[in-house]
């Protein structure tokens, strides 16, 4: 049984503090991971990919992936109130399924 | 226009009803996707189709029946379903060549009653 683990939260941060999204899964089969922004009430959004070890760096964002230890995480920077969300985690077996974790819920409180 | 767009965003049908969602993605993509959101639980992936070939089917109900006449559409056909089946249907796209990344439509929100 190929799974994405989260803890299902709520994490809760001060604006402009670092948020810190963790996520690990099971099958070392996998080859791609992706972290999802979802509002309640909406459908997931897209907001990172990563696909080999280390980091990726994108505005406020930085993914971390370390296949090794079959850990992903989500940084989000200077976090603000507008962040707050459900963050998903997402890993990819083959080319065409995607696994997702249960989600994260983030709390930045002003 | 949206890339992933879902045809009704809501819907409540009687368990003796036939029912069904759209979806139209306008993305380029070769795959396609069911998804059902239920609360507390991950997103669980229903059925995958690739250039209009089914290649994943969830173990999910025969109640939950799919088609796919093209690349850029795809239908989930709704027949005697029950209660627990009330939660969100999502559909997304992805282009097979890179690396899944998938894009949700707005998801239908299913109520049996």
């Amino acid at each position: 049984q190929k799974e994405v683990e989260q803890n299902s939260g709520p994490l809760s941060v001060p604006e402009g503090a670092i948020a810190s999204l963790n996520c690990t899964y099971s099958d070392r089969g996998s080859q791609s991971f992706f972290w999802y922004r979802q509002y309640s009430g909406k459908s997931p959004e897209l907001i990172m990919s990563i696909y080999s070890n280390g980091d990726k760096e994108d505005g406020r964002f930085t993914a971390q992936l370390n296949k090794a230890s079959q850990y992903v995480s989500l940084l989000i920077r200077d976090s603000q109130p507008s962040d707050s969300a459900t963050y998903l985690c997402a890993g990819a077996y083959n080319t065409d399924k995607l696994i997702f974790g249960t989600g994260t819920r983030l709390q930045v409180f002003p | 226009e949206t890339g992933v767009t879902q045809t009704p965003r809501h819907l409540v049908m009687g368990m003796t009803n036939k029912k069904s969602l759209k979806c139209e993605q306008h993305l380029g993509h070769n795959a396609m996707y069911w998804y059902k959101q239920s609360a507390k639980k991950p997103l669980e992936l229903m059925f995958v189709y690739n250039f209009k070939e089914q290649t994943e089917n969830n173990s999910v109900p025969s109640r939950f029946s799919p088609e796919c006449p093209n690349s850029s559409h795809l239908f989930l056909h709704l027949h005697t379903l029950q209660p627990e089946d009330s939660a969100l249907y999502l559909c997304a796209s992805s282009r097979r060549d890179r690396n899944t990344e998938a894009f949700f439509g707005q998801g239908t929100r299913l109520t049996v009653v």
